[in-house]
């Protein structure tokens, strides 16, 4: 149990349809992070938000759109996406921007 | 962009054996984590290393702070079963998108019985 619970676990969805992914932290932690894990690359960083803002966007594709209500919940919105992808994607929380972070367990994504 | 080289990409080694790991780095970095990641599940954090020189010990594992600031080292004594899985280096700046981690692509353990 790592305090940062990500849901589904698992999605298969085609390129036309919408969802969401969501993630609670209960780590009482100020900055949230949403990360692409491919095979064999390194975890890419997508988005950051530090209480509450986005300060962070690193080129991702309009397709996928974070949301971040409060301190413990970050969304990320899927919408038209394509077959590449297709990949773990991981929450993580931390106090600050500058302390460890921890993770959830992901969400398997598979576009068909 | 910014990278990490982390060796040995993979290991496979006898239960009872010490295994080592390193990331490196051409910048230099304010902390050092490392991680280990079991299958179907997220990143774990080991260690954290925050000054230069560091060598901190979580168990039967011991993560250094490489004095150059441009490296971290992760030891594993007497490696058990329950030690498989992938084990990433990740580097940290302090200050704005520098407080980002830098992540290594990750060295997969593999222990035989």
């Amino acid at each position: 149990e790592t305090g940062v619970t990500q849901t589904p676990r698992h999605l298969v969805m085609g390129m036309t349809n919408k969802k969401s992914l969501k993630c609670e932290q209960h780590l009482g932690h100020n900055a949230m992070y949403w990360y692409k894990q491919s095979a064999k690359k390194p975890l890419e960083l997508m988005f950051v938000y530090n209480f509450k803002e986005q300060t962070e966007n690193n080129s991702v594709p309009s397709r996928f759109s974070p949301e971040c209500p409060n301190s413990s919940h970050l969304f990320l919105h899927l919408h038209t996406l394509q077959p590449e992808d297709s990949a773990l994607y991981l929450c993580a929380s931390s106090p600050s921007r500058n302390q460890p972070q921890h993770f959830g367990d992901g969400t398997r994504l598979s576009i068909l | 962009g910014q990278q990490l080289n982390q060796s040995p990409q993979s290991m496979f080694i006898q239960e009872g054996e010490d295994v080592s790991m390193n990331c490196t780095s051409s910048s230099i970095f304010n902390t050092w984590l490392w991680y280990k990641q079991d299958p179907g599940e997220g990143p774990v954090l080991l260690i954290a290393l925050y000054k230069a020189g560091e060598l901190t010990s979580n168990g039967r594992l011991t993560a250094q702070f490489g004095i150059t600031r441009k490296d971290s080292f992760l030891n594993i004594s007497a490696s058990i079963p329950s030690d498989v899985g992938i084990y990433f280096c990740a580097g940290q700046r302090y200050g704005g998108s520098q407080g980002n981690l830098i992540f290594g692509k990750g060295t997969k353990l593999s222990v035989k019985p």
